[in-house]
């Protein structure tokens, strides 16, 4: 695709539900991260994946917080029972360069977790 | 790891005058800086970046500057206009088997016709 697609980019859940959060990178990206962004925050780390490996979760908060990305594609955010402050913006970005020292991350839109 | 602080929180300037925005880092080993503009409830969009080897770099109204000696980075926007209002956020890098990018809390810039 033209550019990194979340889904949904909205999802309410009462406390205690479990949510999955999608995310498609732009075609041929290696890297792909997971952000979370609290309302009026810059975006915290979560997670990284180098094709299907996660190479780095020391950004997820707590046990509850699972991510995979089985085929080196497409990934998942797994929240299980939800709590009022896992609300937040939830942003996934891809980058190609697997040993190039860049940085440079492409942005989803992003998906908007309330938890009522 | 790293740690990026970001000043100021919001900013309010005039159309047409500048505006500054400044970033420290701790971590010696970043050499990378990138700078996104992300409006309301959008993606954040790399609007200019800069290298360790590098001491300034502009495009247009835009530039960036960085201090390494003092880990100190800052974006300017001259000639600001509306479109420019935005939350800004700075962000540093550290290549390795994390790379991972540390972002700065954002500043609230607002243009006022």
């Amino acid at each position: 695709g033209a550019g990194v697609s979340q889904s949904p980019r909205y999802k309410v859940a009462k406390r205690g539900q479990d949510v999955a959060l999608r995310c498609d990178p732009i075609s041929g990206h290696v890297s792909l991260f997971w952000y979370q962004q609290a309302l009026g925050q810059g975006p915290e780390f979560l997670t990284y994946f180098q094709n299907e490996a996660q190479l780095d979760k020391s950004g997820l908060p707590s046990d509850r917080f699972f991510a995979e990305r089985p085929e080196g594609s497409v990934s998942t955010l797994k929240i299980q029972r939800t709590q009022q402050e896992d609300s937040a913006v939830y942003l996934c970005a891809s980058s190609w360069p697997r040993t190039s020292n860049t940085g440079e991350l492409f942005f989803g839109e992003g998906s908007r977790l309330t938890v009522l | 790891g790293e740690n990026v602080e970001q000043h100021p929180s919001t900013l309010s300037v005039q159309e047409g005058d500048s505006a500054v925005i400044k970033c420290t880092y701790s971590d010696s080993a970043s050499n990378y800086f990138p700078w996104y503009k992300q409006e309301l409830g959008k993606r954040p969009q790399l609007i200019i970046d800069i290298r360790s080897n590098v001491g300034e770099k502009k495009d247009q109204r835009i530039a960036v500057t960085l201090n390494k000696t003092a880990k100190h980075f800052s974006l300017h926007i001259t000639e600001t206009q509306p479109e420019d209002s935005a939350v800004y956020f700075c962000a540093a890098f550290t290549s390795g088997s994390a790379r991972q990018l540390t972002f700065g809390s954002g500043t609230q810039l607002t243009v006022l016709p």
